[in-house]
């Protein structure tokens, strides 16, 4: 199975700033997805990493506040922008090996927006 | 729509008793079901699996069978440690309209097993 790393772990920031997360897959893999989980909640997925092309966002989230590239088949990063309180969540980072395979999840970044 | 439903938490329990960790889902056509499980501190990793109806999957002592009649994939263990503390997450992946697959993730539910 994949192994996915990511970075950073945690991080504290200020209101309007903005933050990079990178994703590191340690094999080539179809797909990667961002996923927010707020605390005591489930997953929501905020958009799918298309490799070459501009990501596909979920309802409710937009490319100008969470910016997504992936320039290959192995790294994603994800920009949460102009940060506020309400998006201190944990960020993952996953993966899937083919379309209908399992999927593979990155330790997650912790982020605290003061 | 499409869902997942999970008996809300926590459960707490006593070492070495039977753990049952409820899901049921709504789905159109032929899902697959996974249990993923989360450590404190870490992602989501799969615990098990099953592809159709009447499959069972399993590991590491945990046990769902896919029963279509009555759309469950409960999570059972005959004997839960402290290491099994964790929170737990059911799954459904689905063919979706636009011919892509998709997950659904429940809410989870946190086990607390005391020594």
């Amino acid at each position: 199975s994949a192994v996915i790393s990511q970075k950073p772990s945690r991080d504290i920031c200020q209101r309007g700033t903005s933050l990079t997360i990178q994703c590191q897959v340690d094999s080539q893999v179809t797909m990667m997805f961002w996923y927010r989980q707020q605390p005591g909640q489930s997953l929501t997925l905020i958009a799918t990493a298309n490799q070459g092309s501009e990501a596909t966002y979920e309802s409710g989230f937009v490319i100008d506040k969470f910016p997504i590239s992936r320039p290959n088949l192995t790294f994603s990063t994800l920009t949460v922008s102009n940060m506020s309180p309400e998006d201190s969540s944990i960020y993952l980072c996953s993966a899937r090996g083919g379309p209908d395979g399992p999927q593979h999840f990155g330790d997650g970044t912790r982020l605290s927006i003061l | 729509g499409n869902s997942v439903t999970q008996m809300e938490g926590p459960v707490t329990l006593s070492e070495e008793a039977f753990l049952t960790i409820n899901c049921t889902y709504t789905a159109t056509g032929y899902p697959s079901l996974f249990w993923y499980v989360q450590y404190p501190g870490e992602g989501l990793q799969l615990l098990l699996k099953a592809t159709k109806a009447d499959d069972k999957g399993s590991n590491k002592g945990f046990e769902a069978t896919y029963r279509k009649e009555t759309t469950s994939f409960h999570l059972e263990k005959g004997s839960v440690q402290v290491s099994d503390s964790a929170v737990y997450f059911c799954a459904l992946l689905l063919l979706t309209t636009s011919g892509t697959y998709k997950y659904i993730f429940g809410t989870g539910t946190r086990l607390k097993v005391l020594a």
